[in-house]
């Protein structure tokens, strides 16, 4: 069974960084991207990025590019997303994801972590 | 505001049908066949529901149908179950140098 298992709620201060984890497990992780969706309070999701592990190719939506980082550890089975300096506008569920891709492009999402919540304070 | 637009509610009593609409544009849903949806209860990973404009994973009932019509994608849901509340969200590719958008979602009640 293929399982995302999140990082629990954080709570913090605008400028602090912080680093959630996403731990795969039911498939081989290497052979997969895998990558995060914000949904910001009483939002829609919005892609923030996906990456190929055994490469660590990264992807970045608009919106996010320079803003966040993703990263893997193939060793064990681990996808994260970063942020070097909080804002007030952060704060959102990030789930983590894992498309199923054609020709390069993102195709369907198939399994879905359960949601980590960050609430960045002013 | 979300790239796909969809209602923001919907309802239905129990056995009745719904449809839920997702409209967009011809570079994301108008122009490709990658439309999916997913349904979300609160609290809980988003599920898969609908894939490739129609198609279904196994395991999910075929009360649950899809269709697109130039740039609007359509969900049905039909034999209304109380089980079915939750939100519900579409996305689309939009293109090779675009990982995708997602409609701002809607939320279905079973009355």
């Amino acid at each position: 069974e293929v399982q995302l298992v999140q990082s629990g709620a954080e709570v913090k201060k605008a400028g602090e960084s912080l680093k959630i984890s996403c731990k795969a497990s039911g498939y081989n992780f290497p052979n997969y991207w895998i990558g995060w969706v914000r949904q910001m309070p009483g939002k829609g999701l919005e892609w923030v990025g996906i990456i190929y592990p055994p490469d660590s190719d990264a992807r970045y939506g608009s919106s996010f590019e320079g803003q966040v980082t993703i990263s893997a550890d193939k060793s064990i089975t681990t996808a994260y997303l970063q942020w070097s300096s909080l804002q007030a506008s952060d704060t959102a569920i990030y789930y983590c994801a894992r498309p199923f891709m054609a020709g390069g492009v993102i195709v369907r999402i198939d399994y879905w972590g359960q949601g980590t919540l960050v609430t960045v304070s002013s | 505001q979300s790239a796909l637009t969809q209602p923001p509610s919907a309802s239905g009593s129990p056995g009745q049908s719904v449809t839920i609409s997702c409209t967009g544009i011809s570079s994301d849903v108008g122009g490709y066949s990658y439309v999916s949806w997913y349904q979300h209860n609160p609290g809980k990973a988003p599920k898969l529901l609908i894939y490739e404009v129609s198609k279904r994973p196994s395991g999910v009932p075929d009360r649950f149908s899809a269709s697109k019509s130039g740039n609007t994608a359509s969900l049905t849901v039909s034999g209304l179950q109380a089980e079915d509340e939750a939100d519900y969200y579409c996305s689309s590719n939009a293109g090779s140098n675009n990982l995708g958008v997602f409609g701002g979602g809607t939320k279905l009640t079973v009355l």
